[in-house]
């Protein structure tokens, strides 16, 4: 299985900061990366598909960017209701992995 | 407004059975693949398993590979998850979603239905 990996697990920011999660695949699985937010009680929600493709209906301070085994996810400035946990997941094949998660707390 | 509503979660001993039920609406149920993923209390989030558009083909996770069973029923617009020998570390909240297609993204989801596998 293709293992993600993602940094930092914990994430302290204030309102206004540029933020940006890292994903790293055990190896390549070209642009197959979708990012998802999730907060407590909830289900996920995607925010970006195809490493880079802004989900329909997800403001653009959220952007993606990377390609093979390595990504970023980058919030340009954060908004109270962006507190919350980070997934990256790749679907390079039926072998569907999730990073461990990012928590995204109010510092 | 698309839809995926679970049920048929509950509490189940160690070595039984257990099927949860992922009911749609809002869009052309027979054309899309659908997944269920699972996470465990205080955990990240696990892929289950895959059954495409028409039921052809379904993949599991090693985790519960010849313990799980997905199918679909089109004419109820129905995805069941059919769980066998459950383990402890089964226990999760489980969620259904929908595969976007081509974006290889889970746009939909479900709100999710806990198992809770305990003697």
């Amino acid at each position: 299985d293709i293992q993600m990996t993602q940094s930092p697990s914990t994430l302290s920011a204030s309102v206004g900061d540029r933020v940006t999660i890292t994903c790293r695949a055990s190896q390549s699985i070209s642009s197959w990366l979708a990012w998802y937010q999730q907060k407590p009680g909830k289900a996920p929600k995607v925010l970006i598909h195809k490493a880079s493709s802004l989900q329909s209906g997800v403001p653009s301070r959220f952007s993606g960017s990377g390609s093979g085994t390595e990504f970023t996810l980058t919030i340009s400035s954060l908004q109270p209701d962006d507190f919350a946990t980070y997934y990256c997941q790749q679907y390079r094949n039926y072998s569907i992995t999730f990073g461990q998660g990012t928590r995204l707390e109010i510092k | 407004q698309v839809q995926l509503v679970e049920s048929g979660g509950g509490v189940v001993q160690p070595g039984r059975s257990l099927r949860l039920s992922c009911t749609v609406s809002g869009f052309t149920f027979s054309s899309y693949s659908i997944h269920w993923v699972r996470q465990a209390p205080g955990k990240g989030l696990e892929w289950v398993a895959f059954i495409s558009y028409d039921g052809s083909d379904k993949y599991y996770a090693d985790s519960v590979k010849g313990r799980f069973v997905i199918s679909r029923d089109n004419s109820k617009n129905t995805i069941f998850l059919q769980m066998s020998s459950l383990k402890p570390e089964d226990t999760a909240v489980y969620f259904c979603a929908r595969d976007s297609g081509w974006e290889r993204s889970f746009d939909y989801w479900g709100q999710g239905s806990l198992v809770t596998v305990s003697s």
